[in-house]
């Protein structure tokens, strides 16, 4: 039971860096969402996903992209790291406006 | 007004006590309700869903309020292990969906 799999768990990005933080998940859920989360703080949507081909963009989606070439991947671009998005963050999906599924979550400092 | 407000916390309680939290929405249009739980450091986790009639899962009583628009979540018989992040998670039907995530409220458990 994979469910949605993240990679990696832990990074540390030097400011200019760039990474992608990848999602999956085997489940054939239609939507797919990136959030980060700042040390005491609530959920932040950055960027969702209603099917292969379409994203669009959430709460806090400067200095991220997004692309979904399949059901199953989501990855997530950091094109110039900040240590403003030093955060942990998750991906999840659903099946429409069912309950959503989380990873486990990427811890990312950037220095 | 927030789209989704929680009771502040933390809440503080003895093993055993009963404890309820409340969430209210402001989006009459919204379908479907949720409680997660968040522990330190790790991935929200579905709880429970939130039924029109009310639903009761072990320890665990959740109700909805449609012409108040608030949901609560009644915690009986508290164990340690209860100590996490409680989330409210509304879908809102705005043409396609959203789903808002309330910021938590905390709940530790003592011995």
């Amino acid at each position: 039971n994979a469910g949605v799999t993240q990679t990696p768990k832990f990074r540390i990005l030097k400011i200019g860096q760039s990474m992608t933080l990848q999602c999956t998940q085997d489940m054939n859920h239609n939507y797919m969402y990136w959030y980060r989360q700042d040390p005491g703080m609530g959920l932040k949507l950055i960027y969702y996903s209603v099917g292969a081909g379409i994203t669009d963009k959430g709460e806090v989606p400067n200095g991220y992209n997004v692309s979904r070439s399949t059901t199953e991947d989501f990855p997530l671009r950091l094109e110039l790291a900040a240590p403003s998005q030093t955060s942990v963050y998750f991906c999840a999906s659903s099946r429409g406006d069912q309950p959503q599924h989380f990873g486990d979550g990427t811890r990312l400092s950037i220095l | 007004r927030k789209e989704v407000e929680q009771d502040p916390g933390p809440f503080n309680v003895p093993e055993g006590a009963t404890v309820a939290f409340n969430c209210t929405y402001s989006n009459s249009a919204s379908q479907s309700f949720f409680w997660y739980r968040q522990d330190c450091r790790k991935e929200p986790k579905l709880l429970m869903s939130v039924y029109s009639s009310g639903n009761e899962d072990g320890r665990f009583t959740a109700q909805l309020n449609r012409a108040s628009q608030y949901i609560s979540l009644l915690i009986r018989d508290s164990k340690l292990s209860d100590s996490a992040t409680y989330l409210c998670v509304v879908n809102e039907n705005t043409g396609g969906f959203k789903t808002i995530f309330g910021a938590g409220t905390r709940l530790f458990v003592k011995a």
